[in-house]
């Protein structure tokens, strides 16, 4: 299978612990992109890579989160001090340079006890 | 700021049926739209994308019509199969799409009865 894939799919955790979410893209796409979903809600864009570019991020995406993808790419997502309003599906798209459609990961559930 | 409205949060409908979905948006047009469908769980999975410069587009059993004009898509199923049931989003690109980043509704959850 070639989409893209996330890791882990399912995290629990305490409140106040760090948490990293790996995704790794379709190949040839130099566009990644991080959305976070609530129940309920449609998923709501977190930050942008174009290769290994941060070029835009949300203002959802406070400065406990960080996002990084080093060589342009896989994608790390580290939450630090986590809240229980962090709680949500996050999910990871990417996209090839000469095409519009976003082509989204399964997500990964994060609860925060 | 861009807003999304989907006509409603859930649709029944008898299996066999046609059903029509309504996404709108309250701001500027954008370069395209697109329909995702989304299951319980599940990450989003892209159907159809449609330009501002196309006013319909078919795919299989889905069919997506776009008005500039309404600032308004809709979302076609013919011949409803309960495998349809699931969550459609609407999305269309932030900024008119100049880094492609999507703007989604909160979706419709269509429900197939045989």
């Amino acid at each position: 299978d070639t989409g893209v894939s996330q890791d882990p799919r399912h995290k629990i955790t305490k409140r106040g612990q760090n948490v990293t979410f790996r995704c790794d893209p379709i190949s040839e796409h130099n566009r990644l992109y991080w959305y976070r979903q609530t129940l309920g809600q449609g998923p709501e864009f977190l930050t942008y890579f174009q290769n290994e570019a941060q070029l835009e991020k949300s203002r959802l995406l406070s400065d406990r989160f960080s996002a990084e993808r080093p060589k342009g790419s896989f994608s790390t997502l580290e939450i630090q001090r986590t809240e229980q309003g962090d709680s949500a599906m996050y999910l990871c798209a990417s996209r090839p340079g000469g095409g519009d459609t976003q082509y989204f990961g399964p997500g990964t559930r994060l609860t925060v006890l | 700021s861009q807003k999304i409205e989907q006509n409603s949060e859930a649709l029944n409908i008898q299996e066999g049926k046609t059903d029509t979905l309504t996404c709108n948006y309250t701001n500027y047009s954008p370069a395209y739209l697109e329909w995702y469908r989304q299951d319980p769980g599940r990450g989003p999975v892209f159907l159809l994308l449609i330009r501002e410069n196309e006013k319909e587009k078919r795919k299989e059993r889905l069919k997506v019509t776009f008005d500039t004009t309404l600032k308004q898509s809709l979302f076609h199923i013919t011949a409803s199969q309960p495998a349809d049931s699931a969550t459609y989003l609407c999305a269309l690109p932030n900024y008119g799409g100049s880094q492609g980043n999507l703007i989604f509704g909160k979706g419709t959850k269509l429900s197939v009865k045989p």
